[in-house]
């Protein structure tokens, strides 16, 4: 069964300032690997993801992820945050495109 | 367009009384459609999905139902709701990864 972890619950970053959320995941082949985000009280937006391929990933609003198949890792990036990522972002990973396993989300608060 | 609509946004019942959400999809056919229940601070938990009318798959047992009566409709529903009802409910519909609705917020009182 595949499973997510995010080991960060909360992260509060200054606005200009880089992001970097973490995500490893538990499965035995090469997964489908996601990140979504989710405005408060909003459904939740897909960012960006890998299927096969780059491991280097572009998504929307300037984030970025690579896939580390060696660490397990699909770690999401911003160079520079805006007041408007502050939001709950969430990885996910499967077998497939659908049927995903969601982590638990990480808080992410900008400070001026 | 393609378009994902869920209502209602809120909804506050009281415990033992019938629930009904729904969610409707606009702009393509035969989606494959899911029902995620997000808890307070806790990731999203898949509850069913269908891959076409009448077809429902059930993720985990539980106190909820969900039916597929239109091609573009997926309705979520219960008999008698348990406070452990109370959350966030979001529909999705699979285009290459997930497009969520804006989710419904219950809380079972």
């Amino acid at each position: 069964a595949q499973s997510v972890t995010q080991p960060d619950i909360h992260i509060t970053v200054s606005e200009g300032a880089s992001l970097e959320l973490r995500c490893n995941y538990s499965y035995g082949a090469t997964p489908y690997l996601f990140w979504y985000v989710q405005s408060p009280g909003q459904g939740l937006q897909l960012l960006l993801k890998y299927f096969s391929g780059d491991t280097l990933v572009q998504g929307i609003k300037g984030f970025e992820a690579e896939f580390k198949r060696s660490q397990s890792s699909f770690n999401l990036r911003k160079p520079s945050v805006h007041w408007s990522d502050a939001a709950e972002y969430f990885c996910a990973v499967g077998a497939n495109d659908y049927k995903l396993s969601f982590g638990a989300g990480t808080t992410v608060t900008v400070r001026a | 367009s393609q378009t994902i609509h869920q209502w209602p946004a809120t909804l506050v019942q009281p415990v033992g009384s019938p629930l009904s959400l729904e969610c409707t999809v606009e702009g393509t056919s035969n989606p494959n459609l899911y029902w995620y229940r997000q808890a307070a601070g806790r990731g999203l938990q898949l509850l069913f999905y269908s891959v076409g009318i009448g077809q429902i798959s059930s993720e985990v047992p539980q106190n909820l139902s969900a039916s597929r009566p239109q091609d573009r409709q997926f309705i979520l529903s219960s008999k008698k709701l348990l406070l452990s009802d109370s959350g966030f409910y979001l529909c999705a519909w699979l285009t290459g990864g997930y497009t969520f609705g804006s989710g419904t917020r219950l809380t079972v009182v």
